[in-house]
């Protein structure tokens, strides 16, 4: 399987919710990271996985969390949800940490 | 010092022109940096990539100039086409640490 594949591509949220999101990597790809990218924005890294466990953090609250499975997919789970959190997010992968990405076409989430 | 700066924010060029975009680091640390593509609604592209051991890269069209003492690199997509008209984003990372991204620029290239 080639590719990286996001789910869902948008997302409309209340403040206060939570949302999942979800992105299944290439094959053979056990590092992962998210980004967000704002409007106009370059993209701003929140966290990367490696072999399922976190290998590193950007400036983000801990409300922003994440797993990665053994079957090269993951999630990014955000809690307490505030309109600034409206946003593309952004999975990438690679067979090796920032290396080398493919990233996702992302998920547009917006938080009324 | 983490930040990547890029300029210009925005590009036009005539097809068949050169399009050059810059962007400057502080850490010196980096030791890898790459330029993405990006279309509307999809997410970036890696385009070329160096490493601070050399100062030129080409592919096809995409070159990487690197200075080193100056801490710059640029991209210079020659003969531009119409098909290039995306926003491109530097970046830069050290070691196994986190991608930085420049703030993008976007190019539109007329016929």
């Amino acid at each position: 399987e080639t590719g990286v594949t996001q789910s869902p591509t948008h997302l409309i949220k209340t403040r206060g919710q939570q949302v999942t999101l979800r992105c299944s990597s290439q094959s053979g790809h056990n590092t992962v990271s998210w980004y967000q990218q704002a409007l106009g924005q370059g993209p701003q890294f929140i966290f990367q996985y490696y072999r399922e466990e976190e290998n590193g953090r950007g400036n983000f609250p801990p409300r922003f969390s994440g797993l990665q499975f053994p079957n090269y997919s993951s999630e990014l789970n955000v809690n307490a949800l505030e309109l600034d959190d409206s946003a593309l997010y952004l999975c990438a992968s690679s067979s090796e940490p920032n290396y080398g990405y493919t990233f996702g076409s992302g998920t547009r989430l917006t938080v009324v | 010092q983490q930040q990547v700066k890029q300029s210009p924010q925005s590009l036009i060029v005539q097809k068949g022109g050169i399009s050059i975009i810059n962007c400057a680091y502080e850490n010196t640390a980096f030791d890898y940096f790459p330029w993405y593509q990006q279309f509307p609604g999809k997410g970036p592209a890696l385009l070329i990539a160096i490493r601070p051991d050399v100062s030129e890269k080409k592919e096809g069209r995409f070159t990487i100039s690197f200075n080193k003492s100056a801490k710059q690199f640029s991209l210079h997509i020659m003969d531009s086409q119409p098909g290039d008209s995306a926003t491109y984003f530097c970046a830069a990372s050290e070691g196994t640490d986190k991608l930085i991204f420049g703030t993008g620029t976007r190019l539109q290239v007329f016929p």
